[in-house]
């Protein structure tokens, strides 16, 4: 099956840095990489996704970008702010795998003013 | 907007006892998923549907099953609850193709 593998597991920026968070997946088959979002004590939200006909996406502060040959993404946070503070999740999944995420182990981002 | 409910926020339990987690989403989401959630093992997949009274094993099945009578509610069951199982679970749902979406969680503690 999928095995998703995200680093680093702690990362801590000051504000206005940027921050990238990586993550490598071993299934060619896979096709969709979304990232998720979770504040403290609240559920994951996506932020951003990516199907594997794309090498990039931006919105607004946020990218990701994909490499299929190498098989990694990564999620790029620009001019950081304390609210970017969360765990934060990648994941892959293919058509065929019944629809399911495999999900990386998550990282904690701290915004330090 | 899409409305994952999960029917509690916390629960405790005795070791031993069954236990049902219940989850309900609005959207008529062909897919549904449950996963626990540890610190610094991020979120594993405990069971998942992909239709109604189908299910299939995710990555950490066993001390569970599941059951889904209608498309819009998805159990989760802890046949003989054990104090290995107190985690935060949560159930998610997805149309085909598209994003998936989160309920709030229950945090379960079994004693």
């Amino acid at each position: 099956g999928e095995n998703v593998e995200q680093h680093p597991s702690t990362l801590s920026v000051q504000e206005g840095d940027s921050a990238v968070i990586k993550c490598t997946y071993s299934d060619s088959a896979s096709n969709y990489f979304p990232w998720y979002k979770q504040e403290l004590g609240k559920r994951p939200q996506l932020i951003i996704d990516i199907r594997s006909n794309v090498g990039e996406k931006k919105d607004q502060r946020i990218a990701v970008t994909l490499n299929k040959t190498a098989k990694h993404f990564s999620l790029h946070i620009t001019e950081t702010q304390p609210e970017d503070s969360a765990v934060y999740f990648c994941a892959a999944s293919s058509t065929g795998g019944g629809n399911k995420l495999t999900f990386g182990t998550g990282t904690q981002l701290k915004v330090e003013l | 907007d899409v409305k994952v409910t999960q029917s509690s926020r916390y629960l405790v339990k005795r070791t031993g006892e069954k236990v049902f987690l219940e989850c309900v989403q609005d959207m008529d989401h062909e897919n549904m998923f449950w996963y626990r959630q540890d610190p610094g093992l991020g979120l594993r997949l405990i069971y998942f549907s992909y239709d109604v009274k189908m299910k299939e094993k995710g990555d950490i099945p066993e001390g569970y099953s599941v059951s889904r009578e209608k498309k819009e509610r998805f159990s989760l069951i802890l046949e003989s609850a054990s104090t290995n199982q107190t985690s935060m679970y949560l159930c998610a749902s997805r149309p085909h193709a598209q994003p998936q979406h989160f309920g709030d969680g229950t945090r379960l503690s079994i004693l």
